[in-house]
C-alpha cells in the first residue's frame, strides 16, 4: 500500500521569501506524483506532476519539485512567494502499474504568506 | 470547455435524512472517484469507478453508495447512516492509470459541495 506524509501542516513565511513544502512517500513500487492547490471552497488544481524522465518538474505559478527516489521524497519549491500564493497545497501519488488509478493524498499544508 | 461539475454548491441535510450530490464531467474520461475532505485529514477515497457499471469501495465507504449509469454521470448519495457527513465532497475524474505514461494523464477535479448538518 502507498501513503504520503506532509512534514508541514503550517508553512508561515514572508511574501518574496523562498518556501519549501515537504512531502515524502511510501511505496514497494514505482509512482506517480502530483502536488495540487486549493483555495477557500473550490477544487483542487494541478500544480505539476511528476511521471517519468527529468527528476525536476516546472509547474505553473513559478513552481517547482524535484523528485528523489533514494529519499522518498517530492519537495514543492518557490524561489519567491506572493500573498495569492497562500492556500492548502496537497501531495498525492498514483500507481501506474495498478489497475485502480486512485490518487492517494498527505493531509496538506497550509502556506501563509505575510506581507 | 471540457471540466467536471458538481452540484450544488452548498447542501443542507438534516438528521435521518439521504441527499444525493451530483456530478457530472464531460472529458470522456472513464474513471471518476469520490473524496471527502475535513480539516487537517487531506482527502480521502470514498468510492471509484473505472467503468460503466462497475464501482469499488475506497476506504471510508459506509453510510455513502453511489451509481454510475452513464460514463458521464458518477451520484453520491450521503445516506442517514452517515453519521457524520458535515464535509467538503470532491469528484475526479481520469484515465486509468494502466499502461498510461503520458503527459496527459492526470485527474481533474470539481469545485466541490459543502454538506452541512442542521
Amino acid at each position: 500500500a502507498q501513503s504520503v506524509t506532509q512534514l508541514d501542516s503550517q508553512v508561515p513565511v514572508f511574501e518574496e521569501a523562498p518556501v519549501e513544502l515537504r512531502c515524502n512517500y511510501s511505496s514497494s513500487v514505482s509512482v506517480y506524483l502530483f502536488w495540487y492547490v486549493q483555495y477557500p471552497n473550490q477544487g483542487l488544481q494541478l500544480l505539476l506532476k511528476y511521471l517519468s524522465g527529468s527528476t525536476l518538474v516546472k509547474g505553473i505559478n513559478g513552481f517547482e519539485a524535484e523528485f528523489n527516489k533514494s529519499q522518498t521524497s517530492f519537495h514543492l519549491r518557490k524561489p519567491s512567494v506572493h500573498i495569492s500564493d497562500t492556500a492548502e497545497y496537497f501531495c498525492a501519488v498514483s500507481v501506474p502499474s495498478g489497475n485502480t488509478g486512485k490518487l492517494i493524498f498527505g493531509q496538506g499544508t497550509t502556506l501563509q504568506v505575510k506581507p | 470547455d471540457g471540466g467536471i461539475t458538481q452540484s450544488p454548491k452548498y447542501l443542507f441535510r438534516k438528521e435521518g435524512q439521504n441527499v444525493t450530490l451530483s456530478c457530472e464531467q464531460n472529458l470522456n474520461h472513464d474513471a471518476m472517484y469520490w473524496y471527502r475532505q475535513d480539516p487537517g485529514q487531506g482527502l480521502r477515497l470514498i468510492y471509484y469507478s473505472q467503468i460503466v457499471n462497475d464501482f469499488q469501495k475506497g476506504d471510508i465507504a459506509e453510510g455513502y453508495s453511489v451509481s454510475r449509469e452513464k460514463k458521464e454521470s458518477f451520484p453520491l448519495t450521503v445516506t442517514s447512516a452517515q453519521k457524520n457527513p458535515t464535509a467538503f465532497y470532491l469528484c475526479a475524474s481520469s484515465t486509468p492509470a494502466l499502461g498510461r505514461s503520458g503527459t496527459d494523464y492526470g485527474y481533474t477535479f470539481g469545485s466541490g459541495t459543502r454538506l452541512t448538518v442542521v
